[in-house]
């Protein structure tokens, strides 16, 4: 398996505008989650999807982000309108099974918003 | 609230020498510990899990944790440093018993001088 594969790896964008982040996780796994790192807030787990639901969305900053996940090897973390301070490394991470089951990372997505 | 706590932001230590970084949990019930490890400009990779089989837990690339219960800790060993483990790590629980939300520590940079 390819592992969790993220796009794009880089990207920039001026403040206003849409964005969309894209993962593709590790095939049959039943666990996705987005997590977001800067250095000043290190990694923060901002929404996870059991079976393609998403459980707990309490870290998602605000409205203007959003996320999908309309099938077991697709999701999508939006964010509109995208500011300055959305710029961060992205990582959508994959895993089986719940309780101890090693979570798979993404390369990561990194964003500027200018 | 529950969280681990990693002493220290950055290390350095010596190519060859002991590598030694700590994280500290804080809940009554022991939760499920993890040390990820992230190298530059890549996603995390899990070095090693403790899940209550056993208190001492080998991984990857030599790397070694033990879960000491009357200290709430679970530090991170390596016998003996190699430029290539220069990366930061991260120290990781999932609470037991509770939905499957792995929680990261601030992180630890860890240098290897030659």
């Amino acid at each position: 398996d390819a592992g969790v594969i993220q796009s794009p790896r880089h990207e920039v964008t001026e403040m206003g505008q849409e964005v969309t982040l894209r993962c593709k996780p590790i095939s049959g796994h039943d666990y996705l989650f987005w997590y977001r790192q800067t250095m000043m807030r290190g990694l923060e787990l901002l929404i996870y999807f059991n079976n393609n639901v998403p459980i707990d969305d309490s870290g998602m900053p605000e409205d203007r982000f959003s996320a999908k996940m309309p099938n077991a090897s697709f999701s999508t973390l939006k964010i509109q309108p995208s500011e300055p301070r959305d710029s961060a490394v992205y990582f959508c991470a994959s895993s089986l099974g719940g309780g101890s089951t090693e979570a798979f990372f993404g390369q990561g997505t990194r964003l500027t918003v200018v | 609230a529950q969280s681990v706590t990693q002493l220290g932001s950055h290390v350095s230590v010596s190519e060859g020498a002991l590598v030694l970084l700590r994280c500290n949990y804080s809940s009554s019930v022991p939760p499920y510990l993890f040390w990820y490890v992230q190298y530059p400009n890549q996603g995390l990779q899990l070095l090693l899990k403790y899940t209550s089989a056993a208190t001492l837990v080998k991984g990857i690339n030599g790397f070694e944790a033990e879960f000491k219960k009357s200290e709430t800790s679970f530090h991170l060993t390596k016998p003996s440093a190699h430029m290539s483990d220069a990366a930061e790590y991260f120290c990781a629980f999932i609470s037991s018993g509770s939905a499957r939300q792995l929680t990261f520590g601030s992180g630890t940079q860890l240098t290897v001088l030659p």
